[in-house]
């Protein structure tokens, strides 16, 4: 079945700790993305890719880095995980040309003690 | 940058009663589009429904349907014969039209709640 995918769904951790959050989607599409949502309020982009070997920054800034090496993988990555980066991170991925719906993961709600 | 707004932060129903969410926005493009976005507690977030910018018709979608104001930028929501299912937070989203903006911009969000 075509899906979007998200590992793991809920992480507490250590601060300093390094940390990969798996994506993953089924559907082919070229275009995914990175959203960071904290409780209860918008949804904020911060890396997007457009196709293999392409990333790029959202509009929120962040310290994650992201790679995209395979067109169905897109994980995003923290060095060293602080507090701050308590958030809820979705996935989403999207055809290109004129399809122009996002589908989205289910989440990773991160929790940086 | 185009910049969607929320107005209501919050909104009630009645099972089975009608109620309609708010959503403005600002571009200065003439060539978009605009979602609705449902996101159930934990659950994951999926589109409601869209309307493209250059058609005219009111898109709608079976209890779910849309009133699309281009001049006046407004892009409202409205649930017919609400149901408890209903129950979720609603993002009001914009999209360009420029095949490389496929970027969304949320507002804020409306949390719903539906009484039985």
């Amino acid at each position: 079945e075509a899906d979007i995918y998200q590992t793991p769904r809920y992480l507490v951790i250590g601060t300093g700790k390094k940390i990969t959050l798996e994506c993953s989607q089924t559907m082919g599409h070229d275009k995914m993305y990175w959203y960071q949502q904290d409780p209860g309020m918008e949804l904020h982009l911060i890396h997007y890719s457009y196709g293999v070997n392409s990333t790029e920054k959202g509009d929120l800034s962040s310290e994650s880095t992201v790679s995209r090496i395979r067109t169905e993988h897109f994980p995003l990555t923290l060095e060293s995980a602080r507090p701050s980066h308590t958030s809820q991170y979705l996935c989403a991925s999207s055809e290109s040309g004129a399809g122009p719906e996002q589908f989205f993961g289910p989440g990773t709600r991160l929790t940086v003690l | 940058a185009q910049t969607v707004t929320q107005s209501q932060p919050e909104m009630s129903v009645q099972e089975a009663e009608t109620v309609t969410l708010s959503c403005t926005y600002d571009t200065s493009e003439s060539d978009y589009y605009l979602f609705w976005y449902k996101q159930p507690p934990s659950r994951q977030m999926i589109l409601v429904i869209r309307q493209e910018a250059y058609k005219q018709q009111n898109a709608t979608e079976n209890r779910f349907s849309v009133n699309f104001q281009k001049a006046a930028k407004s892009f409202s929501l409205k649930i017919s014969d609400s149901q408890l299912g209903d129950a979720a937070m609603y993002f009001c989203a914009y999209r360009s039209g420029v095949e490389y903006g496929n970027k969304l911009v949320f507002g804020a969000g409306t949390i719903l709640r539906v009484k039985s």
